[in-house]
């Protein structure tokens, strides 16, 4: 099972782009990533996965190099309803043991 | 609509009244799971099911138990609740593990034991 290690927290100003790393170092071969946003009283829910390279939809771009060691979730120009807890997840295919990591609160700041 | 539906979404109990928090959803998902969330600890995996009647062990197992009868349910059971298993929880499905696209998450149980 890969273990991912991220920031506990971060702050950042409405309007930036925000980058929060994940690190996977024993990630698996067949092992995706999947990042997670989470509202106080509410269950997280899916923002993006990938597996290499970049992938990017309506709400966030999600870069993992080449080696996969790491990732990195890219939110565009946050606002204040982007303030949560984001989670990211490594899992490979047939994954039902899942190991979440402590998860990033981000607070954004007017 | 497709969600996850949990029941009861705040309980408060006393140590050692067996209690039930129930899980359904609607999408025919075969994975479902449980998680607890304490404060500084993140998502926790108590149990899980890749398909009807087959369940194993998550990272926090003890003091709990499940069943999968059927498809859409997954029940949690706290046979004798005791005050360290004062959490909110959540259950989850997918289509199969948790690669194959997204899991989706129910709104929370709200726990206190008492």
């Amino acid at each position: 099972l890969a273990k991912t290690t991220q920031p506990i927290s971060m702050d950042s100003y409405e309007g930036q782009e925000v980058n929060i790393t994940c690190s996977h170092n024993n990630i698996a071969t067949n092992d995706y990533i999947t990042w997670y946003q989470q509202f106080p009283s509410q269950g997280p829910r899916f923002i993006i996965q990938g597996y290499k390279t970049k992938v990017t939809n309506e709400v966030a771009s999600l870069f993992i190099p080449a080696d996969r060691k790491s990732s990195t979730l890219s939110l565009p120009r946050v606002s204040l309803s982007d303030t949560a807890v984001y989670y990211c997840l490594a899992s490979g295919a047939g994954s039902y043991q899942l190991t979440f990591g402590k998860g990033t609160k981000l607070s954004v700041i007017p | 609509e497709a969600q996850v539906t949990q029941n009861p979404r705040y309980l408060i109990t006393v140590t050692g009244k067996k209690l039930t928090v129930t899980c359904s959803q609607n999408m025919n998902h075969e994975y479902m799971s449980w998680y607890r969330q304490d404060p500084g600890l993140g998502l926790r995996q108590i149990y899980y099911s890749m398909n009807v009647e087959v369940t194993d062990k998550g990272d926090v197992p003890e003091g709990y138990k499940v069943s999968r009868k059927e498809k859409r349910n997954f029940p949690l059971i706290l046979e004798s609740p005791s005050p360290n298993q004062t959490s909110l929880y959540f259950c989850a499905s997918s289509l199969s593990g948790a690669n194959t696209g997204e899991l989706f998450f129910g709104e929370g149980s709200r726990l206190t034991v008492l």
